[in-house]
């Protein structure tokens, strides 16, 4: 059962605009929602994490947004770069439970 | 260099076969899990080990198995190897089940 859903599949963004890619989530006691990137053929990378205590995290040009009500998080890249061209994964875990993924974002950012 | 060492790297095999697929988890780290990605696919959960205890189960074959040894190395062994099986397995360990989990760089397995 898919218990994170991401969106969209594959994105396009100009060099310099923002990227956004959503998740969703339907079980409650997932409290620990990380992104993932990763370059072909290498393995996902943590990028940035966030616990529903706060509404916005923020790591340079890395931010993600949650909203713990209607349990849907965001990443945004802002000035997006061609070297951010990659698979975007969202997913969510709570303690004891194994962590669940989206089905993952192809990012590619044109020069 | 994560710290969570796969090998070997590459692995191409035919079908009907048996292997085993090897993960050295990161220093202090208890949770070992097991992904299977196929190209251009995401990541399927397949099996999650906490110090040497089975914890979950994910969409894992029956011809697949795993263990978790008292050192914390795991061994992903996959049997009777289908063309379909061919894909990117990836280990990550973390030191808490469900928390912060750390990739390795992936066996990739083509069955011929």
């Amino acid at each position: 059962q898919q218990q994170v859903k991401q969106s969209p599949q594959s994105l396009i963004v100009q060099k310099g605009g923002i990227s956004i890619i959503n998740c969703a989530y339907e079980n409650t006691a997932f409290d620990y929602f990380p992104w993932y990137q990763q370059f072909p053929g290498k393995g996902p990378a943590l990028l940035i994490a966030i616990r529903p205590d706060v509404s916005e995290k923020k790591e340079g040009r890395f931010t993600i947004s949650f909203n713990k009500s209607a349990k849907q998080f965001s990443l945004h890249i802002m000035d997006s770069q061609p070297g951010d061209s990659a698979t975007y994964f969202c997913a969510a875990s709570g303690l004891g439970n194994d962590m669940r993924f989206g089905a993952g974002t192809r990012l590619t950012v044109k020069p | 260099d994560s710290g969570v060492t796969q090998t070997p790297k590459h692995l191409i095999t035919a079908t009907g076969q048996r292997v085993t697929l090897r993960c050295s988890p990161r220093s202090g780290d208890l949770s070992v899990y097991w992904y299977q990605q196929s190209l251009d696919q995401g990541l399927q959960f397949l099996i999650q080990y906490y110090n040497g205890e089975e914890r979950a189960k994910g969409n894992i074959l029956e011809r697949f198995s795993a263990q978790q040894f008292p050192d914390l190395h795991s061994e992903l062994n996959l049997s009777s190897l289908e063309l379909g099986d061919s894909a990117l397995y990836f280990c990550a360990s973390s030191e808490n089940p469900g928390g912060e989990s750390t990739f390795g760089s992936g066996t990739r397995l083509t069955v011929v």
